[in-house]
């Protein structure tokens, strides 16, 4: 079946912009998370939503940083005023449950460069 | 707080020979689980093989094998006949029983040459 897919591959910005990124997850996947790949800081979790519950936000680095999830599947992550600090490649995996040991399976990401 | 390290950076190895990629983490936690994944230039991050903390028994997948010592907080990934496919970056990554954020280390850059 349909992998995790994420759009746009790439996405150039001016510093001060804002982005919209997005991911859609396996079809009856109920658990979606977002991770950020940067060379500096390597790979760090970002965001984690499951089913209708409120997601866990712990991992968004400042409060320019948000995400929602409708109607259960489709995510947008969103980050205000972009500054270059944020350039980094945004990854996006979904999981059937949220068993803890479920596989999370990956998208191919999204390459964020801030100008 | 738990943390994965990947003391290789970078590894190389001839087409057919066998690699082996260290990793260790720390964590007080009695049950997780860990993985290999694979990110090649693509930037798709492919499972490699699971491992259940549990589970005395190395993981094993067609020519990836884990060797895994509890004790020792080790979990290494061996590759026997390496292919050219296999050039990518390798991520070590823990999950524990009271999360769902997989903790990644920074990852070993393995070429493989003809």
């Amino acid at each position: 079946g349909a992998g995790v897919s994420q759009s746009p591959s790439n996405k150039v910005t001016e510093k001060g912009k804002d982005v919209e990124l997005r991911c859609d997850p396996i079809s009856g996947h109920t658990a979606l998370y977002w991770y950020r790949q940067s060379l500096g800081q390597g790979l760090e979790f970002l965001i984690y939503f499951q089913g209708n519950s409120a997601p866990d936000k712990s991992g968004l680095p400042s409060d320019r940083f948000s995400a929602e999830r409708t109607g259960g599947s489709v995510s947008t992550l969103t980050i205000q005023r972009t500054q270059q600090e944020d350039s980094a490649v945004y990854l996006c995996a979904s999981s059937p449950r949220s068993g803890t040991f479920d596989t999370q399976y990956f998208g191919p990401g999204t390459r964020l460069t801030v100008l | 707080a738990q943390t994965v390290t990947q003391s290789q950076p970078e590894m190389s190895v001839q087409e057919a020979e066998t690699v082996t990629l260290s990793c260790t983490y720390d964590t007080s936690e009695n049950n997780y689980y860990l993985f290999w994944y694979k990110q090649p230039p693509s930037r798709q991050m492919i499972l490699v093989i699971r491992q259940e903390a549990y589970k005395q028994q190395n993981a094993t997948e067609n020519r990836f094998s884990v060797n895994f010592q509890k004790a020792a907080k080790s979990f290494s990934l061996k590759i026997s006949d390496s292919q050219l496919g296999d050039t990518a970056m390798y991520f070590c990554a823990f999950i524990s029983n009271s999360g769902y954020a997989l903790n990644f280390g920074k990852g070993t850059s393995l070429l493989v040459t003809p």
